[in-house]
């Protein structure tokens, strides 16, 4: 079944103590991006990768480090998490436009973290 | 960089009947529009989406339409059914040959179906 694998799905961490968050996809998508989702904002990007070993800064990436070693793999890593980075994180995948397939985001089921 | 406006952020609407929600966007270069449909405990999932080429598309009961002047798109839910009621989100997106640089999405829509 082709999919965005997340985890874990819930986090519960304290203040200052480095944590990954780990995204696998199956469909050998050169896109990948991470994603938080707060009440009334909707989904903001925090970093995007376009292909292995190329990432860059999506609108929220303060605090936040990904790292694309694989095709497969994006995970995201909060160095020292704050209160503030309470959230629900989404990873997404997607092909790139022009390869012939499909264009759309295939999102992960979640996580939610919570800071304390 | 892009900024996509979503209204309403709630609606209700009976069942069967249609429910409308409508996003604006700022940036010109913006060509491509999906729609997500959110249920609860899960991800995102896309449900139609349309390139700037294109005035609308339909998919059984979804359709969208896109009016590039005005840069707003909307989407149409006719015959609405319980399995209907989720957040929706509007998003947009400057997309070429070489990728895609980032998806913005509006702030969502609840929507309930009564039944």
């Amino acid at each position: 079944e082709a999919q965005v694998t997340q985890n874990p799905r819930y986090l519960i961490t304290v203040t200052g103590k480095k944590l990954t968050v780990t995204c696998s996809q199956n469909m050998n998508h050169e896109y990948m991006s991470w994603y938080r989702q707060d009440p009334g904002l909707g989904l903001r990007q925090i970093y995007y990768s376009m292909n292995v070993e190329v990432t860059d800064k999506g609108d929220v990436p303060e605090g936040y480090k990904v790292s694309r070693k694989e095709k497969r793999n994006f995970p995201l890593i909060l160095e020292s998490p704050s209160p503030n980075q309470t959230s629900l994180y989404f990873c997404a995948s997607s092909p790139i436009p022009g390869t012939g397939k499909n264009y759309g985001y295939t999102f992960g089921s979640g996580t939610r973290l919570t800071v304390v | 960089g892009e900024n996509v406006e979503q209204h309403p952020s709630t609606l209700s609407v009976q069942e069967g009947d249609s429910a409308v929600i409508k996003c604006t966007y700022s940036d010109s270069a913006s060509n491509y529009f999906p729609w997500y449909k959110q249920e609860l405990g899960k991800g995102p999932q896309l449900i139609i989406d349309i390139r700037s080429n294109v005035g609308e598309k339909k998919d059984q009961r979804i359709a969208v339409t896109l009016n590039k002047t005005a840069k707003h798109f909307s989407l149409h839910i006719t015959e609405t059914q319980p399995e209907d009621s989720a957040v929706y989100f509007c998003a947009a997106s400057l997309i070429s040959n070489f990728g895609n640089e980032k998806l913005t999405f509006g702030t969502g829509t609840r929507l309930t179906i009564i039944p």
